[in-house]
C-alpha cells in the first residue's frame, strides 16, 4: 500500500529558500509525484510532476524558483526566494493503476 | 487556454442525492484522465474517483457503491453522481484534469 509522508510545517525568512519533502512509503521509491500548491481560500494549483531521477515538469506560469529534486524515495520541492504569496499548503500527490494518493500536506509560513 | 468549471454543489440532506459538473474547455475531456479530489472544511485534499481516458473508472473505498463518475463526450463535461450522501462527505469538490489542471470547487453541505 502506497503512502505518502509529509511534514506538517515549514518556515522560513522572506528572500530565503525553504525545502519541503515527500517520502514514498517502501517498495514504492520509483513512483513519480506531482506537487500541487494550495494558497489560503484557494483552489490547488499544479506546480510540476517529478520522477524519481529527478526530472520535472513544470505547471504553466510557475517561476523558476519552484524545483525539484528526488533521492531514493525521497521527493523534494525547493522554493527560492521566499515570496509571501508562497505562504500555503503543499501537497505531493502519487499514482497507480485504480489509485490516487495525496500526502497530509505541509503548511508553509513565511516569517 | 485550459479551464474546468465546477457546478452542481449545494445543501443536501443526510441520505439525499447531487450531481456535480465539471465543464472543460481547450481541451478534450475524453482524451484524459479525469479526477474528483474533495477536501472537508480545514482539512487536506482526498482523491475521491478517476475516469481514464479508456473509460474505466475507479473509487476510493469512502465512496465505493455510492458515487459514479462518469462523462459526456458531446458535452466535454465530467460528472459526480453522488447518492446516500453522509455528513463526512460534506466538503468542497474539485476536478482535476491529470495531473495539471484543477476547478475553481463546488461546496457540497451535508446536513438536516
Amino acid at each position: 500500500q502506497i503512502v505518502l509522508t509529509q511534514s506538517p510545517s515549514a518556515s522560513a525568512s522572506l528572500g530565503a529558500s525553504v525545502k519541503l519533502t515527500c517520502t514514498l512509503s517502501s517498495g514504492h521509491s520509483t513512483y513519480a509525484i506531482a506537487w500541487h500548491q494550495q494558497q489560503p481560500e484557494k483552489g490547488p494549483r499544479y506546480l510540476m510532476k517529478l520522477n524519481s531521477d529527478g526530472s520535472h515538469t513544470k505547471g504553466d506560469g510557475i517561476p523558476d524558483r519552484f524545483s525539484g529534486s528526488s533521492s531514493g524515495a525521497e521527493r523534494y520541492l525547493t522554493i527560492s526566494s521566499l515570496q509571501s504569496e508562497d505562504e500555503g499548503d503543499y501537497y505531493c500527490q502519487t499514482w497507480n493503476t485504480g489509485i490516487r494518493l495525496f500526502g497530509g500536506g505541509t503548511k508553509v509560513t513565511v516569517l | 487556454e485550459v479551464h474546468l468549471v465546477e457546478s452542481g454543489g449545494g445543501l443536501v440532506q443526510p441520505g439525499g442525492s447531487l450531481r456535480l459538473s465539471c465543464a472543460g474547455s481547450g481541451f478534450t475531456v475524453s482524451s484524459n484522465h479525469m479526477s474528483w479530489v474533495r477536501q472537508a472544511p480545514g482539512k487536506g485534499l482526498e482523491w475521491v474517483s478517476v475516469i481514464y481516458s479508456g473509460g474505466d473508472t475507479y473509487y476510493a473505498d469512502s465512496v465505493k457503491g455510492r458515487f459514479t463518475i462518469s462523462r459526456d463526450n458531446f458535452k466535454n463535461t465530467l460528472y459526480l453522481q453522488m447518492n446516500s450522501l453522509r455528513a463526512e462527505d460534506t466538503a468542497v469538490y474539485y476536478c482535476l484534469r491529470e495531473y495539471d489542471y484543477w476547478g475553481q470547487g463546488t461546496l457540497v453541505t451535508v446536513s438536516s
